[in-house]
C-alpha cells in the first residue's frame, strides 16, 4: 500500500545550521506531496507541496523537489532559525485514496540559538 | 485567506460520555476530513465526506464514531461513549476539488477524557 517514511527525530541544529529531512514514499500512480509543520501547541499548517515529478516546493526558506526517480521529497533549508523549531510531517495524496493524506511518522526539529 | 474552524478548541469530558467536535469546512470546498494526532504520535485519517456520504474511512472509525454534515456549512464527528483512548488531537480538514488536493486544516479540538 502507499505509505510515508521519515528520517527519525529529534533532530537538533544550531542557529544559521543547514537542514535536511529526509522523505521517501511508496504510491500506486503519481501522487501529490506535501511538509505539513506543527508548531509547539498548535495546528497542521502546510508548509510546501509538489504535484508532480520535478516540481519544487518552496516557502519561507524551505524547499523540497519531487523526485520520482529515488521517491523522495527531502525538505531543506539553508540556514535554520530558533522559530522553526517543530515538527515537520511529510505526506502524500492521491487521487485513487479519496484524496486522504498518508502521512510520515514526523520528524521534531529544535533549533538551538 | 479562507480558514477552517473548529470548535471548541479544548474538550474535557468524562469517559462514557458523548462528544461532538464541530467544524466549518472553506464554503466552496467538497470533500471534508476528520485526522487525529495522539499527543506525539502520528496523524492518522479517519474518515472522509463527499457528496453527503463518507466516501471512506479507518479501521479507527468504528460504530462509535460519526459525522454530519446537518446544515450545509457544518462537519461534525460525534463520538457517543468516549474512551479514555479517544484523548486525541482531532483535526479537521476540506479540500477544493478545483486546485489540485488543496487541504486545509482547522487549528484542531484537543480532547481529553477522564
Amino acid at each position: 500500500g502507499n505509505s510515508v517514511t521519515q528520517m527519525e527525530g529529534p533532530v537538533t541544529l544550531s542557529e544559521e545550521a543547514f537542514l535536511t529531512i529526509n522523505c521517501t514514499y511508496t504510491a500506486t500512480g503519481y501522487p501529490s506531496l506535501f511538509w505539513y509543520v506543527q508548531y509547539p501547541g498548535e495546528g497542521l499548517q502546510l508548509l510546501l507541496k509538489a504535484t508532480k515529478a520535478d516540481d519544487k516546493g518552496s516557502n519561507k526558506g524551505f524547499e523540497a523537489t519531487y523526485r520520482k526517480e529515488t521517491t523522495s521529497f527531502h525538505l531543506e533549508k539553508g540556514s535554520v532559525q530558533v522559530s522553526d523549531s517543530a515538527v515537520y510531517f511529510c505526506a502524500q495524496v492521491n487521487a485513487g485514496n479519496n484524496r486522504k493524506l498518508i502521512w510520515g511518522l514526523g520528524t521534531s526539529l529544535a533549533v538551538n540559538p | 485567506e479562507p480558514e477552517v474552524t473548529q470548535t471548541p478548541s479544548h474538550q474535557v469530558t468524562q469517559m462514557g460520555q458523548e462528544v461532538i467536535l464541530r467544524c466549518v469546512p472553506i464554503s466552496n470546498h467538497l470533500y471534508f476530513y476528520w485526522y487525529r494526532q495522539i499527543l506525539g504520535q502520528k496523524v492518522e485519517f479517519l474518515v472522509s465526506f463527499y457528496n453527503n456520504e463518507i466516501s471512506e474511512k479507518s479501521e479507527i472509525f468504528d460504530d462509535q464514531f460519526s459525522v454530519e454534515r446537518p446544515d450545509g456549512s457544518n462537519f461534525t464527528l460525534k463520538i457517543r461513549s468516549t474512551k479514555l483512548e479517544d484523548s486525541a488531537m482531532y483535526f479537521c480538514a476540506s479540500s477544493d476539488s478545483g486546485r489540485v488536493y488543496g487541504y486545509t486544516f482547522g487549528s484542531g479540538t484537543r480532547l481529553t477524557v477522564v
